[in-house]
Parts: structure tokens; sequence; C-alpha cells
């Protein structure tokens, strides 16, 4: 099985600053056939179910902000939220979607300070 | 539109076993994948198995043993089956759409079910 190790597990932030949420795989998620990434980044409401943020490690999904970036290759990806805002305070999730099974990262709080 | 709803009971007894439904709407289970996800209280998310729209299966494999995912095309409806529960299968489960064209994410999800093992 991949292994997504994700980190911190905590961020404490006032609003404006910028946060970056790292994952690392225990494999490459790289597609050989397409060159894609199958990494996905989620975030999760307290109460809600999850909502995807990014795709293929870096692409946006339609309608989520431009200040949140994904980016990284390979084994390594990063998830930036510049400009943090109130309704940005969230648990954010790594998914890998390379090989099954399946696999999350344990999860970032992204907390107010 | 497209919506999947998850339905079960709410309370299940150590040993017993656990039966979810997730009946879909907006899109046909011969078209997408439809996947299992769960979460304990306070925790992180969990990859539970999926099923393909061809009818394949593919499982966690700490779940394998116990897990059963089927369907049923002509109600819409994806069923999970977990025996032997113990207290730590007590969390939300959910239901979600993986795209089968690309670009492939989890685009739809449930709301979750509440399930709590305990006697």
């Amino acid at each position: 099985d991949i292994v997504m190790t994700q980190s911190p597990f905590s961020l404490a932030v006032s609003e404006g600053e910028m946060v970056t949420i790292n994952c690392k795989s225990s494999q490459s998620l790289l597609s050989s056939g397409n060159q894609k990434n199958y990494l996905a980044w989620y975030q999760q409401k307290p109460g809600q179910s999850p909502k995807l943020l990014i795709y293929y490690a870096s692409t946006r999904q339609s309608g989520v902000p431009d200040r949140f970036i994904g980016s990284g290759s390979g084994t390594d990806f990063t998830l930036t939220i510049s400009d943090v805002q109130a309704e940005d305070l969230a648990d954010y999730y790594c998914l890998q979607h390379y090989s099954y099974p399946y696999t999350f990262g344990a999860g970032t709080k992204l907390e107010l300070k | 539109q497209v919506q999947l709803k998850e339905s079960g009971p709410g309370l299940v007894q150590p040993s017993q076993t656990l039966s979810l439904t997730c009946t879909v709407s907006g899109f046909s289970l011969t078209s997408y994948n439809v996947h299992w996800v769960r979460q304990p209280p306070g925790k992180g998310l969990e990859w539970m198995g999926r099923m393909r729209y061809n009818g394949d299966t593919s499982y966690n494999s700490a779940l394998k043993s116990r897990l059963s995912i089927s369907r049923d095309t002509s109600k819409n409806q994806v069923f999970l089956k977990m025996n032997s529960l113990q207290t730590d299968d007590t969390g939300t489960y959910y239901c979600t759409r993986f795209t089968t064209e690309a670009p492939h994410y989890f685009d739809y999800w449930g709301q979750g079910v509440m399930v709590t093992v305990s006697s």
C-alpha cells in the first residue's frame, strides 16, 4: 500500500497569512502514461463532507479561490494557501489515487491563532 | 442533479454486521465508480473500497476480510456490508462518486451516515 505522510498535524494562523501543507508518498504518483500525478487535495469543514480543491496535484477545481495552490510531483506535494481567510479554517487531506488501495494523508487542521 | 445519500442503522452491536446503502441519483452506476470512505469521530478519512462501473470491486487490504460491496443497478443503489464490527468501527460513513473519465477525482459526496458500535 502507498503510505501518505502529511504534515503538519495542525497549524495556527492569522487571517492574511500564508500556510503550507506537505504530503509525501511512499512511491511515485506520476503516471508514465499521461504525466499526471494522481494526487488530490480535499478540504473538510466541521460537519460537512470533503470538498475537492486540487486534482492532478496542481489543477484547481472550478470555483476554488486562486489562493489555493497545489504543487509538486513524484513523491512530494504541497498545498499552499496564501492570504488565509476565516472561511479557510478546516481540515485538509491529501489523497493518492495512483493505485489501490487509495490512501489519504492523516490530515492537517487549520486553526485560528 | 447528482446526489448520493447513505442510509443505515445508527447503532450496531459489537460483533454484528453493518449494512449500509448508498442511493444515487442524477447518474448511472454503470457509468461511474462509487467508493466508500469512513471517518472515526475527530479523526481522518479512510478509504474502504469501491464498486466500479462494470461491477468490479476493490477493497482496503486492512478491511478486506470483513468487507463486501455490491450493487443493484435497477435501484441505483450500492451496498456496504461489514461483519465482526468493533467499537473502533464507529464513525461517519460516506459514499462518493469517482469520475471514470479524465480528470479523475471524487466529485460528489453523500452527507454521510453516523454509525455507533456499542452494546
